[in-house]
């Protein structure tokens, strides 16, 4: 049973605070790695995709992948109360070009 | 932009009701998909479909069933509706090449509750 575990929180900082997010999934052969941001009672939006090891920065937001040791982080500096949202990993699978399997998601509160 | 609509984004229904969900997107892909969210479970994949008239079933497909006739349209079906399947069903697409390099999108989402 191929997993994404993602600690369900919350995880609360301060306005300001650099928040980091973590992600570990057992499919070896995973090539493509997605964090999606939720809102309450709103669906998923994507606010980063990562496919190589190391570090993808997007304006306050960097994706950092260790196929090595199979974890996936997602970093959101300067966090303001607007980033209080579940965030999502997403893993693609090995044997399917389509399936994603999600983590159950972690609670952000930014604090003002 | 990619625009998934779902149909409704609230629907109540009856038990042993057959229960239609509609998504429709506008950007030509070829793959779509519908999943269902519980508190505590995340998204699990009930079915998807890669072409027209083409499905896959997921990790949960039992009690539903899919239609796709047209290649912007995949229909859910709950063909007897029961209480347990009361939940947030998303519907979510993207090109051809599937998520080896191209995220899915999703729909605003339908929270179906099954009295």
């Amino acid at each position: 049973q191929k997993e994404v575990e993602q600690n369900s929180g919350p995880l609360s900082v301060p306005e300001g605070a650099i928040a980091s997010l973590n992600c570990t999934y057992s499919d070896r052969g995973s090539q493509s790695f997605f964090w999606y941001r939720q809102y309450s009672g709103k669906s998923p939006e994507l606010i980063m995709s990562i496919y190589s090891n190391g570090d993808k920065e997007d304006g306050r937001f960097t994706a950092q992948l260790n196929k090595a040791s199979q974890y996936v982080s997602l970093l959101i500096r300067d966090s303001q109360p607007s980033d209080s949202a579940t965030y999502l990993c997403a893993v693609s699978v090995m044997d399917s070009s389509y399936k994603l399997i999600f983590g159950s998601g972690t609670r952000l509160l930014v604090r003002p | 932009d990619v625009k998934v609509t779902q149909s409704s984004r609230y629907l109540v229904k009856r038990t042993g009701e057959k229960v239609f969900l509609e998504c429709v997107q506008d950007m030509d892909h070829e793959n779509m998909f519908w999943y269902r969210q519980d508190p505590g479970l995340g998204l699990r994949l009930i079915y998807f479909s890669y072409d027209v008239k083409m499905k896959e079933k997921g990790d949960i497909p039992e009690g539903y069933s899919v239609s796709r006739e047209k290649k912007e349209r995949f229909s859910l079906i709950l063909e007897s509706a029961s209480t347990n399947q009361t939940s947030m069903y998303l519907c979510a697409s993207t090109p051809m090449g599937g998520t080896s390099n191209q995220p899915q999108h999703f729909g605003d989402g339908t929270r179906l509750s099954i009295l």
